[in-house]
């Protein structure tokens, strides 16, 4: 069964402390990884796809990198407004695309 | 820039209506989407379509049906709510062959 694990549930940093967000997937026939962000009150804002163990996609403060067993999201000298849940999917050989819970990510000024 | 809306932000009904939530999208996509999001357990797709009147089901379909009679519009029909199908409501689109979707704000439902 296709799989989706994000961990921690919920990390507090302070501005300008780096950190990283894990996904871990079971799945079969990986298409695509894919990271969303979601504010409160809002749905989720796309970021990245990811697609062969290896790739690496950055935008600003974000980085993210897939192996083939998890994925990360590397937050480098995160700003108060990087506070937000981040989700992470996978599309399988199913076609349908699978969502795990979300980190909830608090940062501090 | 895409935008998809949906009817309403808050919405409250009695156990055993019939609850209808609408889903518009601006960008002339193919697909469009139902899920749901409730705490600890992410999003979870119930149903999706690939182009007006078709539709498949998606991972936890029952109690559920949706109408695409315009390829703009994707609506999700509770034939009989109940109290465990309180929950936030999300819609997305998104181009075929395209990886990104595009969600709008959420209906938060609550069924009494």
């Amino acid at each position: 069964e296709d799989q989706v694990t994000q961990s921690p549930e919920a990390l507090r940093l302070q501005e300008g402390e780096s950190s990283s967000l894990n996904c871990s997937y079971t799945v079969s026939g990986l298409r695509g990884l894919f990271w969303y962000r979601q504010d409160p009150g809002k749905g989720p804002e796309f970021l990245f796809t990811l697609y062969s163990a290896g790739e690496e996609k950055e935008k600003e403060r974000l980085k993210a990198t897939l192996t083939k067993k998890e994925s990360f999201l590397h937050i480098t000298a995160p700003k108060p407004e990087d506070s937000a849940t981040y989700l992470c999917a996978v599309e399988g050989g199913g076609f349908k695309t699978i969502f795990g819970a979300g980190t909830r990510l608090f940062v501090k000024a | 820039d895409v935008k998809v809306t949906q009817s309403s932000r808050y919405l409250v009904k009695r156990t055993g209506e019939k609850v209808f939530l609408e889903c518009v999208q601006d960008m002339d996509h193919e697909n469009m989407f139902w899920y749901r999001q409730d705490p600890g357990l992410g999003l979870r797709l119930i149903y999706f379509s690939y182009d007006v009147k078709m539709k498949e089901k998606g991972d936890i379909p029952e109690g559920y049906s949706v109408s695409r009679e315009k390829k703009e519009r994707f609506s999700l029909i509770l034939e009989s709510a109940s109290t465990n199908q309180t929950s936030m409501y999300l819609c997305a689109s998104s181009l075929i062959g395209s990886d990104e979707q595009f969600f709008g704000p959420g209906t938060r439902l609550t069924v009494l």
